[in-house]
């Protein structure tokens, strides 16, 4: 089936540890996105990458490091730098050729918990 | 930077009733998103509408680019159409970056 994994569903980690969180798609999206869910609040974009080995910060990249070595995979690390990491990661692709036109729908993965013990 | 202002926050109705959920931006945008977000989390896509007027089934949606909002009607609500429906806006400049809303949350009650 075509579409976004992202693993694990859920993910704890100790204080000072870092943590990379996994996203794939077989849906040959240019572009690719990371947005951070805290509860009751909106989606907030932390980094997006158009094109393999590119990536551009976004609205709270702080704590937080990419790659995007393959066009399928777009791994997020959340690193001890971020202070307050619980919350909900969710991972989206998108047809956006780098510059031009407005980007196409974007499509979101099923979501990475991640909890801070 | 772009506002992005959800109306109303919170929204109960009865099985089979209609409502209209508002979303309001500050800026020219390159398209609009609608998204439902269900109780597991995950955002399905229901419009991607950056002007004029699109449905499918019981919903539709309309944006008015000129006048900075767009509207999502839900008719003859179901229970499963409960969940967060955010707004998404794309700023001007072709960079593809979402800006979402913080939601509207809606119960459907049988």
């Amino acid at each position: 089936d075509g579409g976004i994994t992202q693993s694990p569903k859920y993910l704890f980690r100790k204080e000072g540890q870092n943590v990379t969180l996994s996203c794939e798609q077989n849906l040959n999206h240019d572009a690719m996105y990371w947005y951070r869910q805290d509860p009751g609040q909106g989606l907030r974009l932390i980094y997006y990458s158009q094109i393999v080995n590119d990536f551009q910060k976004g609205d709270i990249a702080e704590g937080y490091s990419v790659s995007r070595e393959k066009k399928e995979s777009f791994p997020l690390t959340v690193t001890s730098a971020q202070k307050n990491p619980t919350a909900f990661y969710l991972c989206a692709s998108s047809i956006k050729v780098r510059g031009l036109g407005p980007a196409d729908t974007q499509y979101f993965g099923p979501g990475t918990r991640l909890t801070v013990l | 930077g772009i506002q992005v202002e959800q109306s109303p926050p919170d929204l109960i109705l009865q099985e089979g009733a209609n409502s209209t959920l508002r979303c309001n931006f500050s800026d020219s945008v390159n398209n609009l998103q609608w998204f439902h977000q269900n109780p597991w989390g995950q955002l399905i896509n229901l419009f991607y509408i950056p002007s004029g007027t699109k449905q499918n089934g019981r919903l539709s949606a309309t944006t008015v680019a000129t006048e900075r909002y767009s509207l999502l009607y839900i008719s003859s609500s179901q229970t499963t159409d409960s969940g967060v429906y955010f707004c998404a806006v794309e700023l001007a400049g072709n960079t593809g970056k979402l800006i979402f809303g913080q939601g509207t949350t809606l119960q459907v009650k049988p």
